[in-house]
Protein backbone atom coordinates (compact mmCIF):
# COMPACT_ATOMS: atom_id res chain seq x y z
CA UNK A 1 0.00 0.00 0.00
CA UNK A 2 0.68 3.62 -0.13
CA UNK A 3 3.27 5.22 2.23
CA UNK A 4 4.86 8.41 3.14
CA UNK A 5 7.85 8.50 4.91
CA UNK A 6 8.68 11.61 7.34
CA UNK A 7 11.54 12.68 8.52
CA UNK A 8 13.48 14.07 10.65
CA UNK A 9 11.31 12.07 13.45
CA UNK A 10 11.99 14.43 16.13
CA UNK A 11 13.92 17.95 16.57
CA UNK A 12 15.38 19.84 18.92
CA UNK A 13 16.04 23.33 18.40
CA UNK A 14 16.73 27.21 19.88
CA UNK A 15 13.93 29.33 20.02
CA UNK A 16 14.75 31.59 16.78
CA UNK A 17 16.44 28.72 14.35
CA UNK A 18 14.40 27.45 11.30
CA UNK A 19 13.20 24.00 10.90
CA UNK A 20 12.84 22.08 7.81
CA UNK A 21 10.82 18.53 7.58
CA UNK A 22 10.21 16.78 4.43
CA UNK A 23 8.37 13.90 3.09
CA UNK A 24 8.56 11.05 0.21
CA UNK A 25 6.48 8.57 -0.91
CA UNK A 26 6.72 5.93 -3.44
CA UNK A 27 3.57 6.90 -4.97
CA UNK A 28 2.66 9.92 -6.79
CA UNK A 29 -0.23 12.23 -4.79
CA UNK A 30 -2.43 15.02 -6.38
CA UNK A 31 -2.39 16.62 -2.96
CA UNK A 32 0.06 17.34 -0.05
CA UNK A 33 -1.24 18.96 2.81
CA UNK A 34 0.78 19.38 6.04
CA UNK A 35 -0.93 19.71 10.04
CA UNK A 36 0.00 20.33 13.35
CA UNK A 37 -1.16 18.93 16.46
CA UNK A 38 -0.83 19.92 20.04
CA UNK A 39 -0.84 17.40 22.83
CA UNK A 40 -4.82 16.33 23.25
CA UNK A 41 -6.22 18.21 20.52
CA UNK A 42 -7.27 16.92 16.50
CA UNK A 43 -4.55 18.11 14.03
CA UNK A 44 -5.13 20.97 12.01
CA UNK A 45 -4.46 21.94 8.58
CA UNK A 46 -1.28 24.37 8.40
CA UNK A 47 -1.00 24.64 4.78
CA UNK A 48 -2.29 22.70 1.42
CA UNK A 49 -0.46 22.20 -2.11
CA UNK A 50 -2.77 20.91 -5.28
CA UNK A 51 -0.03 21.69 -7.87
CA UNK A 52 3.06 19.81 -8.81
CA UNK A 53 5.74 22.18 -8.10
CA UNK A 54 3.52 24.78 -5.99
CA UNK A 55 4.92 26.80 -3.24
CA UNK A 56 2.76 27.95 -0.64
CA UNK A 57 3.13 30.27 2.33
CA UNK A 58 0.98 30.69 5.81
CA UNK A 59 2.94 33.03 8.32
CA UNK A 60 6.39 31.92 8.97
CA UNK A 61 5.32 28.40 7.06
CA UNK A 62 6.56 27.72 3.74
CA UNK A 63 6.01 23.93 2.08
CA UNK A 64 6.48 22.75 -1.81
CA UNK A 65 5.06 20.24 -3.88
CA UNK A 66 7.52 18.43 -5.23
CA UNK A 67 7.59 18.52 -9.42
CA UNK A 68 7.52 14.64 -8.98
CA UNK A 69 4.46 14.77 -7.34
CA UNK A 70 6.18 12.15 -4.56
CA UNK A 71 7.26 14.61 -1.72
CA UNK A 72 6.98 17.60 -0.14
CA UNK A 73 8.59 20.20 1.83
CA UNK A 74 7.63 22.26 5.28
CA UNK A 75 9.96 25.33 6.30
CA UNK A 76 9.58 27.28 9.21
CA UNK A 77 11.47 30.19 9.77
CA UNK A 78 12.26 32.13 13.14
CA UNK A 79 10.79 29.44 15.21
CA UNK A 80 9.24 30.07 18.30
CA UNK A 81 7.78 28.14 21.66
CA UNK A 82 4.36 27.41 20.66
CA UNK A 83 5.54 25.88 17.31
CA UNK A 84 6.13 23.19 19.40
CA UNK A 85 4.08 20.09 18.74
CA UNK A 86 3.74 17.27 16.17
CA UNK A 87 3.74 18.27 12.48
CA UNK A 88 2.47 15.44 9.95
CA UNK A 89 2.41 15.43 6.29
CA UNK A 90 -0.44 13.87 4.29
CA UNK A 91 -0.68 13.10 0.78
CA UNK A 92 -4.10 12.55 -1.12
CA UNK A 93 -5.71 11.40 -4.40
CA UNK A 94 -8.85 12.85 -4.68
CA UNK A 95 -11.70 11.71 -6.91
CA UNK A 96 -14.01 8.32 -7.98
CA UNK A 97 -14.66 6.52 -4.79
CA UNK A 98 -10.93 7.19 -3.52
CA UNK A 99 -10.05 10.82 -1.15
CA UNK A 100 -8.30 8.83 1.89
CA UNK A 101 -5.84 10.51 3.43
CA UNK A 102 -2.14 9.02 3.96
CA UNK A 103 0.04 10.48 6.79
CA UNK A 104 3.21 10.05 7.51
CA UNK A 105 4.24 9.32 10.76
CA UNK A 106 5.20 13.03 12.16
CA UNK A 107 7.86 15.02 13.45
CA UNK A 108 7.89 15.96 16.83
CA UNK A 109 9.29 19.69 17.33
CA UNK A 110 10.45 20.92 20.79
CA UNK A 111 11.88 24.59 20.47
CA UNK A 112 14.00 25.90 23.63
CA UNK A 113 13.51 29.36 24.48
CA UNK B 1 -19.99 27.75 8.75
CA UNK B 2 -18.38 24.13 8.11
CA UNK B 3 -17.44 22.87 11.74
CA UNK B 4 -17.54 19.12 12.73
CA UNK B 5 -18.26 17.79 16.35
CA UNK B 6 -17.03 14.61 17.79
CA UNK B 7 -18.50 13.49 20.92
CA UNK B 8 -17.65 12.14 23.70
CA UNK B 9 -14.08 13.77 24.43
CA UNK B 10 -13.03 11.00 27.13
CA UNK B 11 -14.51 8.14 27.90
CA UNK B 12 -13.07 5.20 29.97
CA UNK B 13 -14.59 1.83 29.48
CA UNK B 14 -13.98 -2.19 31.05
CA UNK B 15 -12.76 -4.74 28.90
CA UNK B 16 -15.93 -6.78 26.70
CA UNK B 17 -17.98 -3.75 27.57
CA UNK B 18 -19.33 -1.82 24.18
CA UNK B 19 -18.51 1.17 22.25
CA UNK B 20 -20.08 3.96 20.46
CA UNK B 21 -18.47 7.26 18.92
CA UNK B 22 -20.37 9.32 17.16
CA UNK B 23 -19.26 12.10 14.40
CA UNK B 24 -21.50 15.14 12.91
CA UNK B 25 -20.25 17.58 10.64
CA UNK B 26 -22.30 20.63 9.34
CA UNK B 27 -22.46 23.03 6.71
CA UNK B 28 -21.81 20.65 4.29
CA UNK B 29 -23.13 17.98 2.18
CA UNK B 30 -21.83 14.89 0.94
CA UNK B 31 -18.58 14.97 2.85
CA UNK B 32 -16.29 11.65 2.74
CA UNK B 33 -15.99 11.11 6.20
CA UNK B 34 -12.82 8.82 7.93
CA UNK B 35 -11.98 7.42 11.21
CA UNK B 36 -8.13 7.18 12.59
CA UNK B 37 -6.45 6.15 15.50
CA UNK B 38 -3.75 6.96 17.43
CA UNK B 39 -1.96 5.92 20.10
CA UNK B 40 0.37 7.56 22.58
CA UNK B 41 2.90 9.26 20.67
CA UNK B 42 2.05 7.82 17.45
CA UNK B 43 0.94 8.88 14.09
CA UNK B 44 -1.84 8.57 12.78
CA UNK B 45 -3.99 4.85 11.29
CA UNK B 46 -6.74 5.33 9.29
CA UNK B 47 -9.75 2.81 10.29
CA UNK B 48 -12.27 3.46 8.10
CA UNK B 49 -13.62 5.73 5.58
CA UNK B 50 -16.80 6.52 3.77
CA UNK B 51 -17.64 8.09 0.82
CA UNK B 52 -21.73 8.00 1.22
CA UNK B 53 -24.67 6.70 3.24
CA UNK B 54 -24.18 3.47 3.47
CA UNK B 55 -20.83 2.78 2.11
CA UNK B 56 -18.16 1.78 4.45
CA UNK B 57 -14.42 0.99 3.79
CA UNK B 58 -12.45 -0.58 6.01
CA UNK B 59 -8.76 -0.33 6.49
CA UNK B 60 -7.55 -2.88 8.97
CA UNK B 61 -9.23 -5.95 10.12
CA UNK B 62 -10.00 -4.97 13.91
CA UNK B 63 -12.20 -5.46 16.52
CA UNK B 64 -14.09 -2.28 15.15
CA UNK B 65 -16.93 -1.20 12.73
CA UNK B 66 -18.50 1.98 11.33
CA UNK B 67 -21.70 2.89 10.05
CA UNK B 68 -22.94 5.87 8.10
CA UNK B 69 -26.76 6.49 8.74
CA UNK B 70 -26.69 9.79 7.44
CA UNK B 71 -25.22 12.21 5.07
CA UNK B 72 -22.93 14.01 8.03
CA UNK B 73 -23.24 11.31 10.61
CA UNK B 74 -20.36 9.00 11.37
CA UNK B 75 -20.23 6.33 13.69
CA UNK B 76 -17.64 4.03 14.92
CA UNK B 77 -18.47 1.08 17.62
CA UNK B 78 -17.34 -2.18 19.13
CA UNK B 79 -19.17 -4.69 20.44
CA UNK B 80 -16.85 -5.95 23.13
CA UNK B 81 -13.86 -3.84 23.76
CA UNK B 82 -10.46 -5.05 24.09
CA UNK B 83 -7.36 -3.69 26.01
CA UNK B 84 -5.88 -2.67 22.78
CA UNK B 85 -8.64 -0.67 21.68
CA UNK B 86 -7.29 2.30 23.65
CA UNK B 87 -6.19 5.20 22.12
CA UNK B 88 -6.88 8.75 20.91
CA UNK B 89 -9.69 8.68 18.11
CA UNK B 90 -10.18 10.98 15.32
CA UNK B 91 -13.10 11.89 13.25
CA UNK B 92 -12.15 14.02 9.90
CA UNK B 93 -13.80 14.80 6.24
CA UNK B 94 -13.22 16.01 2.95
CA UNK B 95 -15.57 18.13 1.43
CA UNK B 96 -15.91 17.18 -2.71
CA UNK B 97 -16.06 20.46 -4.37
CA UNK B 98 -13.86 20.75 -7.48
CA UNK B 99 -9.82 20.80 -6.86
CA UNK B 100 -11.36 22.88 -3.37
CA UNK B 101 -11.25 20.60 -0.62
CA UNK B 102 -11.60 20.60 3.30
CA UNK B 103 -9.54 18.65 5.65
CA UNK B 104 -10.80 19.17 8.96
CA UNK B 105 -10.44 17.03 11.68
CA UNK B 106 -12.70 16.97 14.68
CA UNK B 107 -11.46 17.31 18.63
CA UNK B 108 -10.69 13.68 19.53
CA UNK B 109 -11.83 10.84 21.74
CA UNK B 110 -9.29 9.65 24.24
CA UNK B 111 -10.39 6.07 24.99
CA UNK B 112 -9.13 4.16 27.40
CA UNK B 113 -10.06 0.31 27.92
CA UNK B 114 -9.52 -1.04 32.02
Amino acid sequence: GQQLNQSPQSMFIQEGEDVSMNCTSSSIFNTWLWYKQDPGEGPVLLIALYKAGELTSNGRLTAQFGITRKDSFLNISASIPSDVGIYFCAGLNYGGSQGNLIFGKGTKLSVKP
Amino acid sequence: SQTIHQWPATLVQPVGSPLSLECTVEGTSNPNLYWYRQAAGRGLQLLFYSVGIGQISSEVPQNLSASRPQDRQFILSSKKLLLSDSGFYLCAWITRRGGLAGYTFGSGTRLTVV
